[in-house]
């Protein structure tokens, strides 16, 4: 059975600082690796995608690696800013393109 | 979220009374999920769907059934209702088993 991990639970820093949220797996036959954010009270939003064949993907301030072989993949956020407060989550893709996910990191940045 | 859509977005129901679940796409996506999110579990599979009336079970179905007669519709029914099945419900599309849509959530209670 696949499990997903995310460490840390929790996080706090001050505006501007560069962070690095982490994702691990029990299972490396995947599919692809996805990194969602979610809002207090509201629904998923993708961030990035990464296939199971590529090490990583790119959206703006956003860079998502994968290591499948070893199980882990980062998030990295540049330049934090109070907007990127929310909680993030690892979801992996196995049989029948169903999403294990992690229970989340729950980022503050603070002014 | 723009193309799917999940009602009711809040219910208080009592223990043993059936509730339904409704989520409907405007995509035409084939794929169709319903997680449930629980603290400290983060989201789990509860059935899916992979065309009409091709459903399967997920992690946590005991308890769920679910129907799908047209390709835009996805219900999830609780047969009797627990206390332990109160939680936040969503719904999530996907056209090919990458890319997701999530819905914005139902929260239940179960009294």
């Amino acid at each position: 059975k696949q499990e997903v991990t995310q460490i840390p639970a929790a996080l706090s820093v001050p505006e501007g600082e560069n962070l690095v949220l982490n994702c691990s797996f029990t299972d490396s036959a995947i599919y692809n690796l996805q990194w969602f954010r979610q809002d207090p009270g509201k629904g998923l939003t993708s961030l990035l995608l990464i296939q199971s064949s590529q090490r990583e993907q790119t959206s703006g301030r956003l860079n998502a690696s994968l290591d499948k072989s070893s199980g882990r993949s980062t998030l990295y956020i540049a330049a934090s800013q109070p907007g990127d407060s929310a909680t993030y989550l690892c979801a992996v893709s196995g049989t029948a393109s169903k999403l294990t996910f992690g229970t989340g990191t729950r980022l503050q940045v603070t002014l | 979220d723009a193309g799917i859509t999940q009602s009711p977005r809040h219910k208080v129901t009592e223990t043993g009374t059936p509730v339904t679940l409704r989520c409907h796409q405007t995509e035409n996506h084939r794929y169709m999920y319903w997680y449930r999110q629980d603290p400290g579990h983060g989201l789990r599979l509860i059935h899916y769907s992979y065309g009409v009336k091709d459903t399967d079970k997920g992690e946590v179905s005991d308890g769920y059934s679910v129907s799908r007669s047209k390709t835009e519709d996805f219900l999830l029914t609780l047969e009797s209702a627990t206390s332990s099945q109160t939680s936040v419900y969503f719904c999530a599309i996907s056209e090919d088993g990458y890319g997701y849509t999530f819905g914005s959530g139902t929260r239940l209670t179960v009294v």
